[in-house]
């Protein structure tokens, strides 16, 4: 079955520097998602992407924050400045079509991002 | 918009116990509820979706889940839980047209 593929595993960088994480979805998946866990707390709504433009975007997703689709098959999350909390697992997800109330999300495995 | 909630944290039972977890939702519109599983070190996985129709909703590995209306509750069962079934399950439901909102989530801890 395919799968939505996450890289790094595990990403510790320090506090400030810039982290760009990366996913390849589901090759005939059209929209895209990210989703955040902090340690011990719900999962997150971050942003979704279709058409190589957000479609939505919570508060948590500033102008730290940005998405992009560089090629045909990845799709990254780029945090320009990162502070301790952002600390968490960040889930990438995509589903067929529009709509989340009716097209299940597929997620991966998730990148751990460490701030020190 | 919908959103749930979910009040069991944490519970743990023995192999073969009948497993119960609770989630309720706020009314918005039309109503779709996910229940998603995580297994430890796993990645989110779908175990079953409810978007209308039969309210007794069947999912993958012997789950299930009902939906009643008059209590705004979709809770989660499986008859008789195994070693395996230990993971975090969340209940969710869409707000907004692409995200999903999800529960705090409920740890299951089964013991053999």
């Amino acid at each position: 079955e395919p799968e939505v593929t996450q890289t790094p595993s595990h990403q510790v960088t320090q506090m400030g520097q810039e982290v760009i994480l990366r996913c390849v979805p589901i090759s005939n998946h059209l929209y895209f998602y990210w989703y955040r866990q902090i340690l011990g707390q719900k999962v997150e709504f971050l942003v979704s992407f279709y058409n190589n433009e957000i479609s939505e975007k919570s508060e948590i997703f500033d102008d730290q924050f940005s998405v992009e689709r560089p090629d045909g098959s990845n799709f990254t999350l780029k945090i320009r400045s990162t502070k301790l909390e952002d600390s968490a697992m960040y889930f990438c997800a995509s589903s067929e079509a529009v709509g989340a109330g009716n097209q299940p999300q597929h997620f991966g495995d998730g990148t751990r991002l460490s701030i020190l | 918009a919908q959103s749930v909630s979910q009040h069991n944290h944490h519970v743990i039972l023995s192999e073969a116990a009948s497993l119960e977890l609770g989630c309720n939702y706020s009314y918005g519109g039309t109503v779709n509820l996910f229940w998603y599983v995580q297994y430890p070190g796993q990645h989110l996985q779908l175990l079953l979706k409810y978007f209308s129709g039969d309210p007794l909703v069947k999912g993958i590995k012997g789950f299930e889940a009902e939906f009643i209306k008059s209590k705004f509750s979709f809770n989660l069962r499986k008859p008789s839980v195994q070693w395996s079934d230990t993971a975090e399950y969340f209940c969710a439901a869409p707000t907004g047209a692409n995200n999903l909102f999800f529960g705090t989530g409920t740890r299951l801890t089964v013991i053999p």
